[in-house]
């Protein structure tokens, strides 16, 4: 099935440590986008991508890094992990980013979510 | 600064009709979006408005105001699965979505 997919499901992390969430496309979107969303809060972009080999930061990008080496693959990596990073972490992609084609963007899709919990 | 607004919880009953508002301030503007989130599940496109009126799209309408930064999701004929957190999210000048928290609508029988 065409889509998003984000590994691992979930993961309960020490802190200090680093993970890094994965997260693939076979739609051949070009732009993809990592958001966290917490309860009360709406989704808040971290990093962002219009098309490989380019990144960009969003909302709350401290303590994450993101890179696009191509346009199926988006990783997110938390370098040292702190409890606050506690979240869940949606990866996201859509058909065209108006940055780069002046297209509207019509929707994203975006992956099941890693839900992450530092201790 | 930019700002989503949108009610936390509503409660229908199903078979009803519900309306959920969406005030949005944003640096531009490039469009609304709403979408449909399940509980722990990944939101889901429902609708798109770029254009001032109302966009209907089978149980469920959206409208938009650009004049006044407003938007509302309609939702007719109300179904249990219906039951989910619906996320407004407004589209500024870099094309960046900015996101309300989400209403969550309760549906009783």
């Amino acid at each position: 099935t065409a889509g998003i997919t984000q590994a691992p499901t979930s993961q309960i992390l020490a802190a200090g440590r680093s993970m890094t969430l994965r997260c693939t496309q076979d739609m051949r979107h070009n732009a993809m986008y990592w958001y966290r969303q917490d309860l009360g809060l709406g989704l808040r972009l971290i990093h962002y991508s219009n098309t490989a080999g380019t990144t960009g930061k969003g909302e709350v990008p401290d303590g994450y890094s993101v890179s696009r080496a191509n346009t199926d693959d988006f990783p997110l990596t938390l370098a040292s992990a702190v409890p606050s990073q506690t979240s869940v972490y949606f990866c996201a992609s859509s058909d065209s980013s108006e940055a780069v084609t002046g297209l509207p963007n019509y929707g994203y899709t975006f992956g099941s979510g890693t839900r992450l919990t530092v201790v | 600064g930019q700002n989503i607004d949108q009610p936390t919880e509503m409660t229908a009953t199903e078979g009803a009709i519900v309306q959920i508002n969406c005030t949005y301030q944003t640096s531009g503007f490039n469009g609304l979006f709403w979408y449909q989130q399940h509980a722990g599940e990944a939101p889901t496109f429902l609708s798109y408005n770029v254009l001032d009126g109302l966009e209907e799209k089978g149980r469920f309408s959206s409208f938009l105001s650009r004049s006044k930064g407003y938007s509302y999701l309609l939702l007719k004929e109300l179904q249990m699965k219906d039951s989910a957190s619906y996320l407004c999210a407004a589209s500024d000048s870099n094309y960046q979505l900015i996101w309300g928290a989400g209403t969550k609508l309760i549906i009783k029988p």
